[in-house]
């Protein structure tokens, strides 16, 4: 299976500015998703991204809050910006996998705190 | 720092036993379900899967039963350790053998081993 790592593993940050975390796939991948996961609860979907294409953004996330960048097959950046305490959350990359397991890897993750 | 789980429903298992961890899931049309492990301060970690046309499952401890008629998925982990204190989550998707669908996550339980 993919390795992912991803960075950074945690920050604090204060409001009104800007963090971009990376995610880095030791192998090609075509489908990278960025999850959320706010404190105590599950992981949400933030978007997809698709090397070559614009990001697929879900219900209640747009690409102006959360701009991702995909320049290849193995790395993908999410930036979460003019940041307020309320996205203080784990933010985590994940990959689909191909042929033939067609399982899904996570990274680390990255813990942000907006203060 | 952060834990995952603080929030979240608590299964609390004495070391030995046997631990049942059930999810419910939406979409009728979802065809691979996956069962994850998340510790504290790491990103979830594939546990088992299954696809839609098996009913059970079954790995190292752990047995996964999906029954399609109430969209029930349910984890069994046999003879639990301490090593099993974590958050779990079960996830489902559409994939219809085609890599890339996103995963959609169920609430998640907290397992605490009692020795």
């Amino acid at each position: 299976s993919a390795v992912i790592s991803q960075k950074p593993s945690r920050d604090i940050c204060q409001r009104g500015t800007s963090l971009t975390i990376q995610c880095q796939v030791d192998s090609q991948v075509t489908m990278m998703f960025w999850y959320r996961q706010q404190p105590g609860q599950s992981l949400t979907l933030i978007a997809t991204a698709n090397q070559g294409s614009e990001a697929t953004y879900e219900s209640g996330f747009v690409i102006d809050k959360f701009p991702i960048s995909r320049p290849n097959l193995t790395f993908s950046t999410l930036t979460v910006s003019n940041m307020s305490p309320e996205d203080s959350s784990i933010y985590l990359c994940s990959v689909a996998l191909g042929a033939p397991n067609y399982g899904y890897t996570f990274g680390s993750g990255t813990r942000l705190t907006v203060v | 720092g952060e834990s995952v789980g603080l929030h979240l429903p608590t299964l609390s298992v004495q070391e030995g036993d046997n631990s049942i961890i059930n999810c419910a899931y939406s979409n009728s049309a979802s065809d691979y379900f996956i069962w994850y492990k998340q510790e504290s301060g790491k990103g979830p970690q594939f546990i088992i899967d299954i696809r839609s046309n098996m009913d059970k499952r079954q790995g190292q401890r752990v047995t996964v039963l999906l029954n399609k008629t109430v969209k029930h998925l349910s984890l069994q982990i046999a003879a639990t350790q301490p090593g099993d204190s974590a958050v779990y989550f079960c996830a489902e998707t559409n994939r219809r053998e085609a890599a890339g669908n996103k995963l959609t996550f169920g609430g998640g339980t907290r397992v605490l081993v009692k020795p």
